[in-house]
């Protein structure tokens, strides 16, 4: 059983910038959720794909996109990068959108912003 | 506005002593889960707990979900430098499945 991947491991880019993150689920997962977390902070939830449609969103500017394809995976897209915006990003894959569904992590994007 | 509080913040200790995490809500809870990460890694998953009053062990910690399901604890048993991480405690609720993080517990374990 593959786990979550994300990719790349590590960005850098400059403000006003635009990114592109990856995520593959776990297999048999078809929920994929983002976070943000910040250094020293715990994760902040963006949002959540449950079969390629949004399914709840934090409290994130719509600068903040995302997507979810038919095999699962997903891409969080940010434009207009904002300094603020350097953080570990994390997706994470569930079996279901479930409030009670356990939730695997990806080892995450680190985006740094300059 | 559901919010999870944990405490200590920071705990540093010498291995073979015993400690116990809290997580605390004003909110109850569908479930709550326990993760560990490592500096520049993703969280990995210690248990998840969903009914008031469960108590789950694994080795030696032992986690506990109140009965009311708003608090839960982690203890762990003569802790080992291995345990050194960042423990995180996440709320899960309402429709869409998003999980609400605690600030974590920083915890070194000095050999």
């Amino acid at each position: 059983e593959t786990g979550v991947t994300q990719s790349p491991t590590h960005l850098i880019k400059t403000r006003g910038q635009q990114v592109t993150l990856r995520c593959s689920s776990q297999s048999g997962h078809n929920t994929v959720s983002w976070y943000q977390q910040a250094l020293g902070q715990g994760p902040q939830f963006i949002f959540q794909y449950y079969r390629e449609e949004e399914n709840g969103r934090g409290n994130f500017p719509p600068r903040f996109s995302g997507l979810q394809f038919p095999n699962y995976s997903s891409e969080l897209n940010v434009n207009a990068l904002e300094l603020d915006d350097s953080a570990l990003y994390l997706c994470a894959s569930s079996s279901t959108a479930g409030a009670a569904e356990t939730q695997y992590f990806g080892p995450g994007t680190r985006l740094l912003v300059l | 506005t559901q919010l999870l509080e944990q405490s200590p913040q920071f705990l540093s200790i010498q291995e073979g002593e015993n400690l116990t995490v809290y997580c605390n809500s004003s909110s109850v809870f569908s479930s709550l889960q326990w993760y560990r990460q490592e500096p520049g890694e993703g969280p990995v998953l210690l248990v998840t707990v969903v009914t008031g009053g469960e108590v789950k062990k694994l080795k030696r910690l032992t986690f506990q979900f109140g009965d009311a399901r708003k608090d839960s604890s982690l203890h762990i048993t003569a802790a080992q430098p291995g345990d050194t991480g960042l423990y995180l405690c996440a709320g899960g609720g309402g429709n869409t499945g998003k999980l609400i993080f605690g600030q974590g517990t920083t915890l070194q374990v000095k050999p």
